[in-house]
Formats: structure tokens, C-alpha cells, sequence
């Protein structure tokens, strides 16, 4: 069965700093796009980063610079660092494996997003 | 401000039909990207509702469709049942953005 679990959650105080993890099972996060969405409370859905199978890494302009995704392929779980940390940064975090393709310029980019892990909640506070 | 445009709220009575909007623009929609649909039941993690515009995932009902024209999308839901009652989400790519992005999401009430 193809699943994935969010962990790592918890609540930090801002400036501080956090790693999210998301282990697989049923296939290989290597082989894979894999992405972190998050969703603050009574909110929409907002994209946060990919990390390509290749390795290629891309992020939303508003946790650039801030944000890192990573994988370990030995324990096939994707982490998403995440400092400084920002009240607005408050949210359900999820993980989900992306299906891609390619455009009329060859640029590969994320297609849909299947499965979807639980979620793990960040809170952001003094 | 959602890069995609959907309806904060629709409505229907049980057995009805009901469309979803998603509005994006010649960087998304507009440029021949695909666009998907998520349900997401209270409490719960989004699932995967219809990609590619048009095709449904294993187990997900054909009472759920998807169209695209130009810069729009739609998701209809026929038959309505209690159990639909959740958030609807569009979802595709934006070339300027070089980002998924997503609509603000729609809350389906059935009456």
C-alpha cells in the first residue's frame, strides 16, 4: 500500500526552526517528485516545495531563502527544514508524492499530487 | 489571493447537480497546463478527486467530472449525496510562478 507519514510537528517560537519528515511506503521517494503543501487554520491549500527525482529543488516565494527539502533515500522519507520561522508559517503541513510532465520547452513540472500524507501541525508562537 | 479563482461557497439539495469554477490565467490554465480537483472532508487530508482535467482515480464515483476551455476549468457533481458535503480545490502550474498553484477552495453545503 502506498502510503505517507508526516512527523516533526510542534510548537516553536518565531525565529526558531523545525524539520518536518515524511516517510514513505509502497514506492521510492528517489524515483519520485515529492512535495510539501501546508494549510493554515480555516485556510486554502498553498504549495510550499518540490524536490525533484533528479534532485532539483523548488519553493514558493514566500518560504524561499527560509525553507530547504531534502531527502535520505536509505530511509526513504523527504525532510522539509524550515527556520526563521514566522506566525504566518502556522499550518497543517502535508507531504505528497507528485506525478510530472513536461512542456513545449522541455521544463519539467509537477503535475497532481497522490497520496497525500495526515498532515503534521506547526504552530508558530511565543 | 489565490492565483486560481473559485466560488467561496456552492449548494444543493440531494440528488441535484452542482459545478465548481476555477478561473486561472494565460500562465496557468490559459498556457495548456492541466488542471486537478481535491476533496477534502472535514478534518481530513486532501484527496485526489480528478486529474488531468478529466479522469477519475480508481474508487472516485463518475457522478464526479472535470472539464477545461481556455483559461477555466469545472468540476460538476452529480447526484449530490450527503457524503460530498467538503472542500473543493483546483489545482495546476503556473509558468511565471514556476509554483503549483492552488483556488481558494470551495465549500460544498448539500441542503
Amino acid at each position: 500500500e502506498v502510503q505517507l507519514v508526516e512527523s516533526g510537528g510542534g510548537l516553536v517560537q518565531p525565529g526558531g526552526s523545525l524539520r518536518l519528515s515524511c516517510a514513505a511506503s509502497g514506492f521510492t521517494v528517489s524515483s519520485n517528485y515529492m512535495s510539501w503543501v501546508r494549510q493554515a487554520p480555516g485556510k486554502g491549500l498553498e504549495w510550499v516545495s518540490v524536490v525533484y527525482s533528479g534532485g532539483t529543488t523548488y519553493f514558493a516565494d514566500t518560504v524561499r531563502g527560509r525553507f530547504t527539502i531534502s531527502r535520505d533515500n536509505s530511509k526513504n522519507t523527504v525532510y522539509l527544514y524550515m527556520n526563521s520561522l514566522r506566525a504566518e508559517d502556522t499550518a497543517v503541513y502535508f507531504c505528497a508524492r507528485a506525478s510530472w510532465d513536461y512542456d513545449s520547452s522541455g521544463f519539467f513540472y509537477v503535475d497532481w499530487l497522490d497520496p497525500w500524507g495526515q498532515g503534521t501541525l506547526v504552530t508558530v508562537s511565543s | 489571493q489565490s492565483v486560481l479563482t473559485q466560488p467561496p461557497s456552492v449548494s444543493g439539495a440531494p440528488g441535484q447537480r452542482v459545478t465548481i469554477s476555477c478561473t486561472g490565467s494565460s500562465s496557468n490554465i490559459g498556457a495548456g497546463y492541466d488542471v486537478h480537483w481535491y476533496q477534502q472532508l472535514p478534518g481530513t487530508a486532501p484527496k485526489l478527486l480528478i486529474y488531468g482535467n478529466n479522469n477519475r482515480p480508481s474508487g472516485v464515483p463518475d457522478r464526479f467530472s472535470g472539464s477545461k476551455s481556455g483559461t477555466s476549468a469545472s468540476l460538476a457533481i452529480t447526484g449530490l449525496q450527503a457524503e460530498d458535503e467538503a472542500d473543493y480545490y483546483c489545482q495546476s502550474y503556473d509558468s511565471s510562478l514556476s509554483a503549483v498553484v492552488f483556488g481558494g477552495g470551495t465549500k460544498l453545503t448539500v441542503l
